[in-house]
């Protein structure tokens, strides 16, 4: 059974710096791109980020642009998203999904975790 | 990169009747890359259609999808109860991967 779980969310002040994880399992971890994906409180579906199978391609927002980085553990089956310079905007459910795809782009998702709440606030 | 846009915001409509959901792309999408979720409150979403008129495994076959270039389109032909709920499409296949604003089905 494919599952993805979402860990790591917190509280942060404004500019600080938050990492949340996705461990995986029930699938060939490598073979599939991932993807952030996240939903500010009472809001629509915001995608993130993106990252191949291998982590060699990367692609992001232009709202998180520069900020956040993607990257992935294949040994442990783990994706991350490295959050800096946060701000209260970037308050949301962050949202692991799997991709039917190896390119970080060229699929949808068939596979969703709960999600992380990450809140940004003094 | 391609802006989505749904439309209505909000549906009300009775259980039993038939609903139409409305996608439109800013530019044409390439290969029908498109696909639906549903999203009910306090959930994930849930993969719907894929490749614009594909249903996902396991969805029943009251879901149907349509359209290409830059005009898509959701049909629930009979609403159940648990088919209230928002309803967001998704490009992929470019540069990112953009939903749309989301419509939700309510009860009336």
């Amino acid at each position: 059974e494919v599952q993805v779980v979402e860990s790591g969310g917190d509280l942060v002040q404004p500019g600080g710096s938050l990492r949340l994880s996705c461990a995986a399992s029930g699938f060939t971890f490598s073979s599939y791109a991932m993807s952030w994906v996240r939903q500010a409180p009472g809001k629509g579906l915001e995608w993130v980020s993106a990252i191949s199978g291998r982590g060699g391609s990367t692609f992001y927002a232009d709202s998180v642009k520069g900020r956040f980085t993607i990257s992935r553990d294949n040994s442990k089956n783990t994706l991350y998203l490295q959050m800096n310079s946060l701000r209260a905007e970037d308050t949301a459910v962050y949202y692991c999904a799997k991709s039917v795809r190896y390119h970080p782009v060229a699929g949808y998702f068939d596979y969703w975790g709960q999600g992380a709440l990450v809140t940004v606030s003094s | 990169e391609i802006v989505l846009t749904q439309s209505p915001g909000t549906l009300s409509l009775s259980p039993g009747e038939r609903a139409t959901l409305s996608c439109r792309a800013s530019q044409s999408v390439s290969s029908s890359n498109l696909a639906w979720y549903q999203q009910k409150p306090g959930q994930a979403p849930r993969l719907l259609i894929y490749d614009a008129s594909s249903r996902a495994t396991g969805i029943p076959d009251r879901f149907s999808g349509s359209g290409s270039g830059t005009d898509f389109t959701l049909t629930i032909s009979r609403l159940e109860p648990e088919d209230f709920a928002v309803y967001y499409c998704q490009q992929y296949g470019s540069s990112g991967l953009p939903f749309g604003g989301g419509t939700k089905v309510e009860i009336k």
